[in-house]
C-alpha cells in the first residue's frame, strides 16, 4: 500500500511564495528513493494540470510551460521527502496540489496522495 | 505539446450499460504512451489504465483501453454504481506530460 501525504498550502498574496511538501505516510509501503515522483494540479472545478517531474535521484527535472522559472521541484532521499518551491505566484496558481508517484519510467501516476490547497489571492 | 481532446463532455447512462470514452491527441502519441484516469468528487485521481491497454493493479477487468496514433478509447462493459465519475485521459511525449479536458460519466 502506498500513501502519499502533501502539505504546505495556504493562503498567499500575488507575488508571493510558497513550499510544498509530499512524503509517504507511516504505513506506506515503498522506497521513495527508487521513484520518480510528479506534482500535478488542479483548479476549483477544472480538469488535471500536470507541474513537474523529477527523477528518482533529482538528476532530471521537468516542467510544464505554465510554472518553468516560478516553480522548482526538488527532493531530499535522506528524509524521503518530495517538494515543490513555488515563487511569483499569480491567481491562475490556485489550485489542489497533488504530489503523485510514477509509473513505468515517469510516463504515468499510479498513487496519488490527497492533495494541498494552494489559493493565491489578495 | 500534444493537446488531448477528450468526447462526450458528458456521458448520461444508467447501471449496466456499456460506456465508450473518446480521447484523440492533435498529433501522433509516442509508443501509445496513453493513460486513463478514474476521478470522483472530493478524491484523488486513481489510474485506471496505462501503454493504452494495460489495466493497472486491481482495476477490475470491465474497464478496458484501446487505440493508437492519435485516437484511444476507454470502455466500461458494464456500468457499476461506482463508476460515475469523471474520466481523463494522459500522455507522455517530448519530456512534457498533458491532460485531457475530462469526461464525466452521470447516471441517466
Amino acid at each position: 500500500q502506498v500513501q502519499l501525504v502533501e502539505s504546505g498550502g495556504g493562503v498567499v498574496q500575488p507575488g508571493g511564495s510558497l513550499r510544498l511538501s509530499c512524503a509517504p505516510s507511516g504505513f506506506s509501503e515503498f522506497t521513495f528513493s527508487r521513484y520518480g515522483m510528479h506534482w500535478v494540479r488542479q483548479a476549483p472545478g477544472k480538469g488535471l494540470e500536470w507541474v513537474a517531474f523529477i527523477g528518482y535521484d533529482g538528476s532530471k527535472k521537468y516542467y510544464a510551460d505554465s510554472v518553468k522559472g516560478r516553480f522548482t521541484i526538488s527532493r531530499d532521499n535522506s528524509k524521503n521527502t518530495l517538494y515543490l518551491q513555488m515563487n511569483s505566484l499569480r491567481v491562475e496558481d490556485t489550485a489542489v496540489y497533488y504530489c503523485a508517484k510514477e509509473l513505468a519510467m515517469g510516463y504515468y501516476c499510479d498513487y496519488w496522495g490527497q492533495g494541498t490547497l494552494v489559493t493565491v489571492s489578495s | 505539446e500534444i493537446v488531448l481532446t477528450q468526447s462526450p463532455g458528458t456521458l448520461s447512462l444508467s447501471p449496466g450499460e456499456r460506456a465508450t470514452l473518446s480521447c484523440r491527441a492533435s498529433q501522433s502519441v509516442s509508443s501509445n504512451f496513453l493513460a486513463w484516469y478514474q476521478q470522483k468528487p472530493g478524491q484523488a485521481p486513481r489510474l485506471l489504465i496505462y501503454d493504452t491497454s494495460s489495466r493497472a493493479t486491481g482495476i477490475p477487468d470491465r474497464f478496458s483501453g484501446s487505440g493508437s496514433g492519435p485516437d484511444f478509447t476507454l470502455t466500461i462493459s458494464r456500468l457499476e454504481p461506482e463508476d460515475f465519475a469523471v474520466y481523463y485521459c494522459q500522455q507522455y511525449g517530448s519530456s512534457l506530460w498533458t491532460f485531457g479536458q475530462g469526461t464525466k460519466v452521470e447516471i441517466k
